[in-house]
């Protein structure tokens, strides 16, 4: 079935520093989401995008819909301990319209 | 605004017994709806998508169940469960599709422990 691979599984930073990961797909997109989930909370959405080349910005958080929509990146500047977290990208495929997918996640560790 | 209201928030349940899980959602119409679990530590996996009444689309074949009996409630069942039931599940709800306007809004979960 379709699959959406996120990279990097985990990671392990300096506060202050900035943050990138991304996902692929060998799947087309028309939407691509990105969200943030807290232990014991359900995942909450940060940016999400609609269009090819797109590129958006939440605060100090800018993520972009490649221009092939089988892909998309998520950038955190500055990281912060709040943002301490599992990310998740997810999409929604253009073959199954209504479906939509999630990554495997990345999980955000930040030493203060 | 809408919202999404998920019940219960934890589950302890004996191998075999049945599941009901419920979710309500308010504030918009013919939406469409969706169950996921995730396993400790894991992404999301979709298990059941709706997009009306008595529609229902099932991705992983499993011991589980959905139904839509209304517009705004979507049901998550078993009538036997397994050890591997166990995880959070969540209901989420989508935007009425149009090319844009998509994104899933997540409840709260529910955490299942079947023993």
């Amino acid at each position: 079935g379709q699959q959406l691979n996120q990279s990097p599984q985990s990671m392990f930073i300096q506060e202050g520093e900035d943050v990138s990961m991304n996902c692929t797909s060998s799947s087309i997109f028309n939407t691509w989401l990105w969200y943030k989930q807290d232990p014991g909370e359900g995942p909450v959405l940060l940016i999400a995008l609609y269009k090819a080349g797109e590129l958006t910005s939440n605060g100090r958080l800018t993520a972009q819909f490649g221009i092939t929509r089988k892909d998309s990146f998520l950038n955190i500047s500055a990281s912060i301990p709040s943002d301490v977290g599992i990310y998740f990208c997810a999409g929604q495929l253009r073959s199954s319209a209504s479906k939509i997918i999630f990554g495997s996640g990345t999980r955000l560790s930040i030493r203060p | 605004s809408q919202t999404i209201h998920q019940w219960p928030a934890t589950l302890v349940q004996p191998v075999g017994s049945p599941l009901s899980l419920e979710c309500t959602v308010e504030g918009t119409s013919n939406p469409n709806l969706y169950w996921y679990r995730q396993a400790a530590g894991r992404g999301l996996q979709l298990l059941f998508y709706s997009v009306g009444i008595g529609q229902i689309s099932s991705e992983v074949p499993q011991n589980l169940s959905a139904s839509r009996p209304q517009d705004r409630q979507f049901i998550l069942s078993s009538k036997k469960l397994l050890l591997s039931d166990s995880g959070f599940y969540l209901c989420a709800l989508g935007g009425r599709l149009t090319f844009a306007n998509t994104e899933a809004f997540f409840g709260q979960g529910t955490r299942l422990t079947v023993v």
